[in-house]
């Protein structure tokens, strides 16, 4: 069965600090893998995709990293900010369909104090 | 910021009601979704479309239903509301090709009382 496990399901940081987001997924056959950040009311926001022969993307604060032998991703964010209070999700796409399903964990509640 | 918009944002309404939930999208997507998503819980994919005129039920079954006449136009609609209806629907698109990222609209807050 196609699953995408995430942890921790939520994390509370100060602000300034880093910390690190954790994805597990058993989708076959693998296309991509996207975080995406989703704000408290609005639609989630893509921050990184990462492909089968890529193991590390930047995007600003946020750096992603993808183990496709493991079957691992995590995104590691730098210098935590307030606005970076969101719920973290990650998106597996495979390349099985026509539709290019998409398969969603269900995110890491992340709050940053000051 | 995607060009995808949902109307209304949030919604109140009393059981037996019927709604519709507006989705556009001004990219020129041909493929548009509609999920739904519960706090703590992962999307679910209930409807989408390829294009005009063609429309799908997705992973989690749902009482509710699309059509898509014009390309930038994907609305949902809920013949009789429940209170289990109470949820977010959230509207995405994308281009061809089954590695396009997926825009999302804001979301819609259903209530149904």
């Amino acid at each position: 069965k196609n699953q995408v496990e995430q942890s921790p399901q939520s994390l509370i940081i100060l602000e300034g600090k880093n910390c690190t987001l954790q994805c597990n997924y058993t989708v076959s056959p693998f296309s991509n893998l996207r975080w995406y950040k989703q704000d408290t009311g609005r639609g989630p926001v893509s921050l990184t995709i990462m492909t089968f022969s890529e193991n590390t993307k930047s995007n600003g604060r946020y750096t992603a990293t993808l183990d496709a032998d493991t079957k691992q991703s995590s995104l590691h964010i730098t210098a935590s900010q307030l606005s970076d209070s969101a719920s973290y999700i990650c998106v597996v796409s495979d390349r099985g369909s026509t539709l290019g399903r998409l398969y969603f964990g269900r995110g890491t509640q992340l709050t940053v104090w000051p | 910021e995607a060009d995808i918009y949902q109307t209304p944002r949030y919604l109140v309404i009393g059981t037996g009601k019927k709604i519709t939930l507006e989705c556009s999208q001004t990219m020129g997507h041909d493929k548009m979704y509609w999920y739904q998503q519960d706090p703590g819980m992962e999307l679910h994919l209930i409807h989408y479309s390829y294009g005009v005129n063609s429309t799908e039920k997705g992973d989690l079954s749902s009482e509710s239903t699309v059509s898509r006449i014009r390309t930038e136009h994907f609305p949902l609609t809920l013949e009789s509301a429940r209170p289990s209806h109470t949820s977010q629907y959230l509207c995405a698109s994308n281009r061809n090709g089954a590695s396009g990222e997926q825009f999302f609209g804001p979301g819609t807050r259903l209530t149904v009382l």
